[in-house]
């Protein structure tokens, strides 16, 4: 069935060093892509978005890579800090105008 | 800005009970979705309100969950009765366009059913 899935379920990074975060999607039609942070007992927090239209977005220290061959995303944290731990999803969002969630993955930064 | 709240913050019932969750969104955003996220999980998309109209709601279990936003401003959630996988934490989120786009998270309700 369709699904939107991440790679690692877990991920552990020395501070200082970049992370990578992937996920996959299904659904070809998806056209909008967001990635979410969610701290402990806290809501997901918006990082950063990307339209199907576009392959690559910049942020403050974050980098959201958009291949739609092989319908993958990532995201890519520079310089990793301590207060960047956290779960990491991904979510598309359908013709439907619904929102799909990834399982997530929980980002570790080792001081 | 005052961002979106929720209510109440934990809440833990018996099976078969009547649980209601509150949620206030940002001032303005016409867009309200209701999210249940298990534990380990992603949210997933319970209902989808554009102002008081129901947008999306093919993923409610609607023989024990509903939902409204009567004025366009605020909603409820509810279950009844209650089911022990019906534990999980309920997020709120709004948003200022229908079509897609940034969502803002409530700190969400903790619900355990026992």
């Amino acid at each position: 069935g369709e699904s939107v899935g991440l790679h690692l379920p877990t991920l552990s990074v020395q501070e200082g060093d970049n992370s990578i975060i992937n996920c996959a999607y299904s659904n070809s039609a998806s056209d909008y892509f967001i990635w979410y942070k969610q701290e402990s007992g806290k809501g997901p927090q918006f990082i950063i978005d990307i339209r199907s239209n576009m392959d690559k977005r910049q942020g403050q220290r974050v980098t959201v890579l958009l291949n739609k061959t092989v319908k993958h995303l990532s995201l890519q944290i520079a310089a990793t800090q301590p207060g960047d731990s956290a779960v990491y999803f991904c979510a598309e969002k359908r013709p439907s105008n619904q929102f799909y969630f990834g399982t997530g993955t929980s980002l570790t930064v080792i001081p | 800005e005052a961002g979106v709240a929720q209510s109440p913050r934990y809440k833990i019932i018996e099976k078969r009970q009547s649980v209601a969750f509150w949620c206030n969104p940002i001032s303005g955003h016409a867009t309200l979705y209701w999210y249940q996220q298990i534990l380990g999980q992603g949210p997933k998309l319970l209902i989808q309100f554009q102002n008081n109209g129901v947008v999306d709601d093919s993923q409610l279990p609607k023989d024990r969950f509903s939902a409204e936003r009567l004025k366009g401003v605020d909603s409820t959630l509810k279950i009844q009765p209650a089911k022990l996988e019906d534990s999980a934490v309920y997020l709120c989120a709004s948003s200022p366009r229908r079509e897609g786009g940034e969502q803002f998270f409530g700190p969400g309700t903790r619900l355990t059913v026992l």
